[in-house]
């Protein structure tokens, strides 16, 4: 089955902690993106990339960080520097059809601070 | 400022009537438009768009109208069903295959049997 995969659908972060949200596709798609979504509200985009090896920064990106070495893999870290990571994170794919950029998203990961 | 907005945070209709979503933009650049169905605890999945050449997009029981004049677009479904109690993102993007979607803050639809 095709389709982007997110872990853990859980995750807890202690005070100080770096943690890693993953999230893999096997769509072959190029673009790859991260959202946070707060409760009520949109999507917010945090970083994406449109090649492997390349990524740039969204609206929220301070206290994140990415990496993009694989084309099917595009994880995220929340780091320390983020002081307010409580939210539900989406990881989408995109595939370009006739110049436009149509997002499939993955299943999410809730981050909880302890 | 928030460049596409969802005015309604949520929105309630009995079952086999019409639900009626709406959106409104202020960037004159974009010229894709999108709807996108969540629920809880899930990613947003795909549901219906719409280009600027086009004044309305039809899918089933999904239909998309856009109004360029007034930066205003809508998700029509009918006849609503209970399933179909979610809530809906719209988003925007300007032409070209690298540009980014902007969503709106989403509408809560709730369609009671």
């Amino acid at each position: 089955d095709g389709g982007i995969t997110q872990s853990p659908k859980y995750l807890f972060r202690k005070e100080g902690q770096n943690v890693t949200l993953s999230c893999e596709q096997n769509l072959n798609h190029d673009a790859m993106y991260w959202y946070r979504q707060d409760p009520g509200q949109g999507l917010r985009l945090i970083y994406y990339s449109q090649i492997v090896n390349d990524f740039q920064k969204g609206d929220i990106a301070e206290g994140y960080s990415v990496s993009r070495e694989k084309k099917e893999s595009f994880p995220l870290t929340v780091t320390s520097a983020q002081k307010n990571p409580t939210a539900f994170y989406l990881c989408a794919s995109s595939i370009s059809w006739q110049g436009r950029n149509i997002q499939y998203f993955g299943a999410g990961t809730r981050l909880s601070v302890l | 400022d928030q460049q596409v907005k969802q005015n309604s945070p949520s929105l309630s209709v009995q079952e086999g009537r019409i639900s009626i979503l709406n959106c409104d933009y202020t960037n004159s650049m974009f010229d894709y438009f999108l709807w996108y169905k969540k629920y809880p605890a899930e990613g947003p999945t795909f549901l219906i768009s719409i280009s600027s050449i086009k004044d309305k997009n039809e899918d089933g029981r999904f239909t998309v109208f856009l109004n360029k004049s007034a930066k205003h677009l809508s998700l029509h479904i009918v006849p609503s069903q209970p399933g179909d109690s979610a809530v809906y993102f719209c988003a925007a993007s300007g032409s070209g295959a690298g540009n980014m979607l902007t969503f709106g803050g989403g509408t809560r639809l709730m369609v009671k049997p």
